[in-house]
């Protein structure tokens, strides 16, 4: 079965210190995986993938098909990073597979 | 602004009552998505559409029927048969092929009087 999971519901740390949100995923195929983030009051809007191997604000992922991981990872987290954020796996035809979400909340 | 536009903001559903979300782009794109957001449960696929007058059946499709006479438009509709419609209703679109990444509306949040 396809299915993302993200096993915390809410991750709270400080100003400048790392943060990690894990998604671990379940696919028979090769995956495609996207985190996607809402800030407050704005829409859910695209944050990387993991294909394009691009670093967006801070925010690095990396695919491991071993442990069926895709990591969101920032090394120094900003208050305005706090939002909700998804982790989503691509199940054919554009159709996209949501974790639960995690909220950051990054306090001064 | 370009994008996709949800209307209404805010819909109230009586009791055995029909309620239309709707969904528009100006993107250009040729699929478009609708999913149903609760909390603790993330988004979940209700139906979507690949091209015009084709439509497919999501996860969470009973209770819901869809539309695509037009590329632009992509019409929700909530029936009476849904037993459980209080949520958070999000429309997205993308263009064809090769895994492209989803743009989303602002969303709807139905509720039942």
């Amino acid at each position: 079965a396809q299915r993302v999971t993200q096993p915390e519901k809410l991750l709270s740390v400080f100003k400048g210190a790392p943060v990690e949100l894990k998604c671990n995923y379940s696919y028979s195929g090769s995956p495609e995986l996207f985190w996607y983030v809402q800030y407050s009051r704005q829409r859910l809007q695209l944050l990387l993938r993991h294909i394009s191997r691009e670093s967006i604000k801070g925010f690095t992922a990396d695919l491991n098909k071993g442990e069926t991981s895709f990591h969101l990872k920032k090394p120094f987290a900003q208050e305005e990073d706090s939002a909700m954020y998804y982790c989503a796996l691509s199940g054919g035809y554009n159709k996209l597979i949501f974790g639960a979400g995690t909220r950051l909340a990054v306090h001064p | 602004d370009g994008g996709i536009t949800q209307s209404p903001k805010y819909l109230f559903r009586k009791e055995g009552q029909n309620v239309t979300l709707s969904c528009e782009q100006n993107l250009n794109h040729d699929a478009m998505y609708w999913y149903r957001q609760d909390p603790g449960q993330g988004l979940r696929l209700i139906y979507y559409s690949q091209i015009v007058n084709d439509f497919q059946k999501g996860d969470i499709a009973e209770g819901y029927s869809v539309s695509r006479e037009k590329k632009e438009s992509f019409p929700l509709t909530v029936t009476s048969a849904q037993k459980n419609p209080t949520a958070f209703y999000l429309c997205a679109s993308t263009e064809w092929g090769g895994n492209q990444p989803q743009h989303f509306g602002d969303g709807t949040r139905l509720s039942i009087l």
